[in-house]
């Protein structure tokens, strides 16, 4: 089984619609949680940054952790067609810098 | 415009050759990550380095992958000698480890194809 669980997808939702992304874990010693985005052909790029348990918002991007349950989530409110790429979890221990990332999910928003 | 840089972005090579690939982290951060991403296994640390020094490889082939750091500026990950199984994305990721709120950023990547 591996340290960190998330479902491949694909997920394709209409425009507008609200994009729904969980990843589980095993590892309790994780402290600090992210969510990257990767479009075709290209890098990871930082999403959402939380560490410990707790909501962060950044515009039509929520993160949640729920460190009780080893279970984050994303939520992409009035998703757009731009927003269609893979989702990644990632996931680290307090003052060890190397991710574990989750398997990714690949989102298509149709216009 | 800060942004980590990998070259080659493209690599064919034979198996058996060797392949160097190469990364320009952004001015300024102290870590330097390798990861490698397949269909099967996604994102995969392979080492990294803090001010130049190896903290972790523990993910990389020993027997014949090899990551350098020349100076503060490069960063290097040879195969040799490659073998098909090595072809997948391997990507450079560059962080100013030690301050709040700042994780790894990643450069475009370097796709390599073994035949």
């Amino acid at each position: 089984q591996k340290e960190v669980e998330q479902d491949p997808g694909p997920l394709s939702v209409p425009e507008g619609a609200i994009v729904s992304l969980n990843c589980t874990y095993s590892n309790s010693a994780f402290q600090y949680f992210m969510w990257y985005r990767q479009y075709s052909r290209k890098g990871p790029e930082l999403l959402m940054y939380t560490y410990s348990s707790g909501n962060k918002e950044d515009g039509r991007f929520t993160a949640q952790v729920d460190k009780s349950s080893k279970y984050i989530s994303l939520f992409i409110r009035d998703s757009q067609p731009s927003d269609s790429a893979t989702y990644l979890c990632a996931m680290r221990v307090l003052n060890d810098y190397k991710l574990s990332f989750g398997a990714g999910t690949t989102v298509t928003v149709r216009a | 415009d800060a942004r980590v840089t990998q070259t080659p972005r493209h690599k064919v090579t034979e198996m058996g050759q060797e392949v160097t690939m190469r990364c320009q982290p952004i001015l300024g951060h102290n870590t330097v990550f390798w990861y490698r991403q397949t269909m099967m296994q996604g994102l995969e640390l392979l080492a990294y380095f803090r001010n130049r020094a190896p903290l972790d490889d523990s993910g990389m082939p020993k027997d014949r992958f090899s990551a350098e750091m020349p100076d503060a500026t490069l960063a290097t990950l040879k195969i040799q000698p490659s073998e098909p199984r090595d072809s997948a994305v391997y990507f450079c990721a560059s962080g100013l480890i030690g301050t709040v709120n700042t994780e790894a950023f990643f450069g475009q990547g370097t796709r390599l194809t073994v035949v």
